[in-house]
């Protein structure tokens, strides 16, 4: 089946730091990719959506420029936070979706904890 | 994207079936019914997805109601592993899947 990862599964950083966390799909291509951001007992709320060659999409209230995404290949998108703060201590997930039907799945990574001290 | 209505919470013993509830009045006929879940500090996992008829795959069955406007989801099995938050989640071709708040089941020995 269609897998994805992500690296790394935690990190620790201090405030004022940027951090880079990779999403890629192991078994297929996505040229679509999507970014979200979970806190503790709530549910996925979705940040961005990632195009492989273009600029990400990003939902209402997501600040593109502390929010960097780049998605430079058919397998791999990046989501780098600038200058974290600790109230972007949170969990981000990735998905990756099959691309060409008009009926996909996506298939979503494992997470990234990050904390922010 | 139709919003989806769920209950909180659900139990459900184990072996038996669990079947979830989502209401989406709203859905438009381009719009197709997705379940995830979601194990505790994991990724979702993609379940099934339907557009109007009836699915069922290794995991799951997937009933659609003929107006669309509601659809239920049906674990046959219920195991100790299936304990999890289920999101019924409706979506177009924007690919964009928007998460409610879901229902956490816990299924119980």
């Amino acid at each position: 089946g269609a897998v994805v990862s992500q690296h790394p599964s935690r990190v620790i950083c201090k405030s004022g730091t940027s951090v880079k966390i990779e999403c890629r799909s192991l078994d297929f291509q996505a040229t679509t990719m999507f970014w979200y951001r979970q806190f503790p007992k709530q549910s996925l709320m979705l940040m961005a959506t990632s195009n492989e060659g273009s600029k990400a999409t990003y939902e209402q209230g997501v600040e593109k420029d502390k929010f960097l995404i780049n998605h430079a290949s058919l397998t791999l998108s990046t989501l780098t936070v600038t200058s974290a703060h600790p109230e972007d201590s949170s969990f981000y997930i990735c998905s990756a979706s099959h691309t060409g039907s008009e009926v996909y799945e996506q298939y979503f990574g494992p997470g990234t904890r990050l904390t922010v001290t | 994207d139709a919003k989806t209505t769920q209950p909180p919470s659900m139990d459900c013993a184990e072996g038996r079936a669990a079947n979830l509830p989502c209401n989406h009045s709203t859905i438009s006929g381009n719009e197709y019914v997705y379940w995830y879940r979601q194990i505790h500090s994991q990724g979702p996992q993609y379940i099934i997805h339907g557009l109007k008829n009836n699915e069922t795959n290794e995991m799951a069955s997937l009933i659609i109601t003929e107006d669309r406007k509601s659809s239920t989801l049906i674990l046959p099995h219920a195991t100790l592993r299936d304990t999890a938050v289920y999101y019924c989640i409706v979506s177009g071709n924007t690919g964009k899947l928007i998460f409610g708040q879901g229902t956490t089941l816990q299924v119980k020995p």
